[in-house]
This record gives C-alpha cells, structure tokens and sequence, in this order.
C-alpha cells in the first residue's frame, strides 16, 4: 500500500501568517494517464470532510486563492497564504493512483 | 447540489451485522463510482470500499476485506454497504463519498455527513 506521511502533525499558526503543510508519499503517484491523483481536503470540528485541492494543484469551485497545492512525484504541499480563523480544523492529503487509496494522518491546524 | 445522507448505522454486539444506505441526490448517479471511507473516534480517515458506475468493479481496504460487501441500486439512487463480522475495531463514523470520475475513478469531491457505528457489547 501507499503510505502518506504529513508534516507536521500540529500546526499553530498566527492570523494572517501563512502555512504549509507536508504530505510525502512511498510511491510516486503518478498515474499511467500522466496525472498525479493527489487531493487534500479540509476537516472542520464535527464537520464531514471537504475537498480543496484535486489533482495536485486544482482549487475547487468556492475554495478561496489563499489555498494553493504544489508538487510533485511523491512529495506534495498544500500552502495557506494568509490563515484565517476559518481555517481551523484538520486537513487530510489523500493518494488515488493505486488501490487501496490511502490517506495521510491529519495535520491539526490551529490558531496561535 | 450534491446531497448524500447516510442511514443505517447504530449500536451492534461483536461478531453482529448492519447495512449502510448512502441516498445520493442532485447528480446523475449512475454515471459515477462511490466510495465508503470511515473516520474511528479522535483518528484519520480510513478509506474502505469503492465500487464502479455499474458495479463491474470493487475494491476493499484489506482490513474490510471478506467481512463487508458494497453495492449499489442506480434505480433507487442509493449506495450501501453490508458489513459482517464485526469488530470493535471497525467502529467508526462511516461517510459515503462520491467519485468526480465518470469513467475510472478519479478520487473523491464530495463527503456525507457521515453514520455512527459502534461495536460494544
């Protein structure tokens, strides 16, 4: 199986500072398609999780242009520009290029 | 909007079965595979299940696998998820989630509210 590894696990952050957060994965997730299935999504306290990013770098619909995705292969980032207290929550990179599709730990993000 | 509203989750003794239903509603749904994934109290997100637009494929989590059987009925619009059994470990809030892709999967853009399962005896 894939293992995907975030860094860090607890990330206290100032408002209006930026974050990034880490996700590395055992294998490259790049798929015989030459796309690279590698989403992160958003978790707020007693929510159901939400997607922000596909495909690496791809913001979806409503999610604002402070999140960004980047990277490549096997090691991936997911950056906020400037946080805002909104951003509170967990946030989950998840690989789907090879089955069983597998996710990070969670990275608890929080307001300092 | 894309609206999925699991049921079917309760309290169940080790070794018990339960069913999940998934009613998927504001999109084609027999256009698109489904996912299970399950979240245990206070851990990450497990992925457990997927099955294709037309059921001609399936793939389990190796911990599920023999235990849990998904399917889907595209007439009713609905998803499940028949697990047998069952362990204390498989007690989770189990979220029934739909894939973007239209032909092989493509991961998964929007997540249920999610069901409570607990394995107690």
């Amino acid at each position: 199986d894939v293992v995907m590894t975030q860094s860090p696990l607890s990330l206290p952050v100032t408002l209006g500072q930026p974050a990034s957060i880490s996700c590395r994965s055992s294998q490259s997730l790049v798929y015989s398609d030459g796309n690279t299935y590698l989403e992160w999504f958003h978790q707020r306290p007693g929510q159901s999780p939400r997607r922000l990013i596909y495909k690496v770098s791809n913001r979806d619909s409503g999610v604002p242009d402070r999140f960004s995705g980047s990277g490549s292969g096997t090691d991936f980032t997911l950056k906020i520009s400037r946080v805002e207290a909104e951003d509170v929550g967990v946030y989950h990179c998840m690989q789907a290029t090879r089955w069983p599709y597998t996710f990070g730990q969670g990275t608890q993000l929080e307001i300092k | 909007q894309v609206q999925l509203v699991e049921s079917g989750g309760g309290v169940v003794q080790p070794g018990g079965s339960l069913r999940l239903s998934c009613a998927a509603s504001g999109f084609t749904f027999s256009s698109y595979g489904m996912h299970w994934v399950r979240q245990a109290p206070g851990k990450g997100l497990e992925w457990v299940s997927f099955i294709r637009q037309d059921e001609s494929d399936k793939y389990y989590a190796d911990s599920v696998k023999g235990r849990f059987t998904i399917s889907r009925d595209n007439s009713k619009n609905t998803l499940y998820l028949q697990m047998n059994s069952l362990r204390v470990e498989d007690m989770a809030v189990y979220y029934c989630a739909k894939d973007p892709g239209t032909g092989m999967s493509e991961g998964i853009d929007y997540w249920g509210q999610g069901t409570l399962v607990t394995v107690s005896s």
